[in-house]
């Protein structure tokens, strides 16, 4: 079945720095990936989103990039800030799927 | 918020009573789906809806079931509730665009405690 993965479940950095976020997944016939935030008692918020017919988007602050070929896509956040802690997920369509998130701690 | 509105926020329930947890959204979107969120396991579906009466099962459909009667509401039904349904559920929309699925807008969550 569809499954969709992190390589890491915690991440720490320093504000100011660059952060990547990791994901693997398994369908190769998903075409559309999405990026969600979550912050503690909240819901999911979409960050971004990319189509299979691209490899990078770019967004605010946060660029995802896509590769097909290992089936693996990541999230670069550029100078991290604390606001940015929180849990990340990556999802795929097929049925909307999510791994197991990320959490980006980021200290002052 | 993009218009969803999910209740109750929190609820302690009983083991072996029935439960609904109900999901109403404001942005006519086609797709709705019910996750639970437990720590460990990220967000899994239990099941989702791509139109009124049109519903499919997610990959923890076990112990639900859903009904979507109207295009704003997608209700999730716990039968007979057990401690092993105590988790966060969420409720997500979306919609096709031009090039195809967008993006999935998310509730606020709804806090359920079986005793």
């Amino acid at each position: 079945g569809e499954s969709v993965g992190l390589h890491l479940p915690t991440l720490s950095v320093q504000e100011g720095d660059n952060s990547i976020i990791n994901c693997a997944y398994s369908n190769s016939a998903s075409d559309y990936f999405i990026w969600y935030k979550q912050e503690s008692g909240k819901g999911p918020q979409f960050i971004i989103d990319i189509r299979s017919n691209m490899d990078k988007r770019q967004g605010q602050r946060v660029t995802v990039l896509l590769n097909k070929t290992v089936k693996h896509l990541s999230l670069q956040i550029a100078a991290t800030q604390p606001g940015d802690s929180a849990v990340y997920f990556c999802a795929t369509y097929g049925k909307l799927t999510f791994g197991q998130g990320t959490i980006l701690t980021v200290h002052p | 918020d993009a218009g969803i509105t999910q209740s109750p926020r929190h609820k302690v329930t009983e083991t072996g009573t029935p439960v609904t947890l109900r999901c109403h959204q404001t942005e006519n979107h086609r797709y709705m789906y019910w996750y639970r969120q437990d720590p460990g396991h990220g967000l899994r579906l239990i099941h989702y809806s791509y139109g009124v009466k049109d519903t499919d099962k997610g990959e923890v459909s076990d112990g639900y079931s859903v009904s979507r009667s109207k295009t704003e509401d997608f209700l999730l039904t716990l039968e007979s509730a057990t401690s092993s349904q105590t988790s966060v559920y969420f409720c997500a929309i979306s919609e096709s665009g031009r090039q195809g699925a967008t993006e999935a807008f998310f509730g606020q969550g709804t806090r359920l405690t079986v005793v």
